[in-house]
């Protein structure tokens, strides 16, 4: 266990809906990653915040936009869904700070979309 | 170009065996980190073991160790005595970006993963 928590497990909706994904990192990270998973696309990683403040920007579509509020959780909102946005998400955390050099990632949201 | 470069899509093992999974990367940072992460059939990502670009020390980590060439700009994973439960994806990463004054920028690109098969 990674101390990271991702909700929900699992999501199936339709084209065209919006979804919101949510991740607690773990205790004293400031630090929050989005990345996706699919087959075609492999990895990929999406944005980072740190503190409440946008830090990288990946390969993010303008159709998917996230915060991270006071308390450090975070949601990555994906919005107009498609076929192609069925993917594995996962949320890690890190320090965040000098040094912190890993990233520790959660059980991830397995989203299909139909 | 691919910054991260796992050539081997598949490799098997026969079990208590060492075996490498190759990395390859890309970048123009001086300052850089190297990850591998398992994923098993169960999905989570798990860590591994880390390299920084200056480490002069290769890492270990108990069955792991990292084999670091920066010339070559390779970052293979050995894994000794090999056990049923290593059978999973394994994925080179590697960590650019920079420290910014109370945080850091740094991002992750990863390999397309080698799933390895250890065999009893």
């Amino acid at each position: 266990d990674s101390g990271v928590t991702q909700t929900p497990k699992h999501l199936i909706t339709a084209t065209g809906q919006r979804v919101t994904l949510r991740c607690s990192p773990r205790s004293g990270d400031l630090s929050v990653y989005w990345y996706q998973q699919s087959l075609d696309q492999g990895l990929q990683f999406l944005i980072q915040y740190y503190n409440g403040e946008e830090r990288a920007k990946g390969n993010i579509l303008e159709r998917f936009s996230a915060q991270q509020f006071p308390d450090l959780h975070s949601e990555l909102n994906l919005s107009s869904l498609e076929l192609g946005d069925s993917a594995l998400y996962f949320c890690a955390s890190s320090p965040g700070r000098e040094g912190g050099n890993e990233q520790f990632f959660g059980p991830g949201t397995r989203l299909t979309v139909l | 170009a691919q910054k991260i470069t796992q050539t081997q899509p598949g490799m098997f093992v026969q079990e208590k065996e060492a075996v490498t999974l190759d990395c390859t990367y890309d970048t123009s940072d001086q300052s850089y980190g190297l990850f591998w992460y398992k994923q098993p059939s169960s999905g989570e990502m798990i860590f591994l073991i880390y390299q920084g670009s200056y480490d002069e020390q290769n890492a270990t980590e108990g069955r792991y160790s990292l084999n670091f060439q920066k010339a070559r700009k390779s970052a293979n994973l050995v894994i000794s005595a090999s056990q049923l439960g290593d059978s999973a994806m394994y994925f080179c990463a590697m960590r650019e970006g920079r420290v910014l004054s109370g945080g850091s920028n740094y991002k992750l690109t990863f390999g397309k993963g080698t799933l390895l098969t250890v065999n009893p």
